[in-house]
């Protein structure tokens, strides 16, 4: 059982560059989201999506964008990375909104 | 914006020793999760409480919500090295804006030594 699969698993950056992080689910959930971890600060979300072909803003949405591509899929896009987004990413996904959520193992992104 | 804290931050203790982390609020939330996260793993769902009062065990973890469903804590009894790793707790919102945007704490970092 996959669960909820993310990729990479770390990437290097350079201030300026751009990258995309997948996420894929194969519990047939109906809600995904991605998180962003940092020490002392617990998690704090990116964005999330409800439902398939919604998407809305978190907590920290500034310098991303997401793809809700299907019910399975879920991509998070840095369009010009900065060091303050360095950070441990994580991809969830639920069955329904405030629901459980099931995480990924985690990106961790350095942006030098 | 709702707001978790979560205390302490760190803590680090002898096996055996019991425990207890609290998450505090000044908001209401629908329901509390507690997950645990373990390092280079993503966390994963302890418990989830949902009605004010309400007290969990889970074999030496007792979780307990509080009446006015705003805080909440976490009791370990007689620690095991095991029970190492990151604990959040996560307000759920009924409806709204909020609706499903869990809230979390800051994480707590226990370390039991053996």
């Amino acid at each position: 059982n996959a669960g909820v699969t993310q990729t990479p698993k770390f990437q290097v950056l350079k201030t300026g560059q751009s990258m995309t992080l997948q996420c894929a689910q194969d519990m047939n959930h109906n809600s995904m989201y991605w998180y962003r971890q940092d020490p002392g600060m617990g998690l704090r979300l990116i964005y999330y999506s409800a439902s398939e072909g919604t998407t809305d803003k978190g907590e920290v949405p500034n310098g991303y964008n997401v793809s809700r591509l299907n019910k399975r899929e879920f991509s998070l896009r840095l369009e010009s990375a900065a060091p303050s987004q360095t950070s441990v990413y994580f991809c969830a996904s639920s069955v329904r909104p405030d629901g459980e959520l099931f995480f990924g193992e985690g990106s961790r992104l350095t942006v030098l | 914006t709702q707001l978790l804290e979560q205390s302490p931050q760190f803590l680090s203790i002898q096996e055996g020793e019991n425990l207890t982390v609290y998450c505090n609020s000044s908001s209401v939330f629908s329901s509390l999760q507690w997950y645990r996260q373990e390092p280079g793993e993503g966390p994963v769902l302890l418990v989830t409480v949902v009605t004010g009062g309400e007290v969990k065990k889970l074999k030496r973890l007792t979780f307990q919500f509080g009446d006015a469903r705003k805080d909440s804590s976490l009791h370990i009894t007689a620690a095991q090295t095991g029970d190492t790793g990151l604990y959040l707790c996560a307000g759920g919102n009924a409806g709204g804006t909020s609706y499903g945007k869990l809230t979390f704490g800051q994480g707590t970092i226990l370390t039991v030594h053996p």
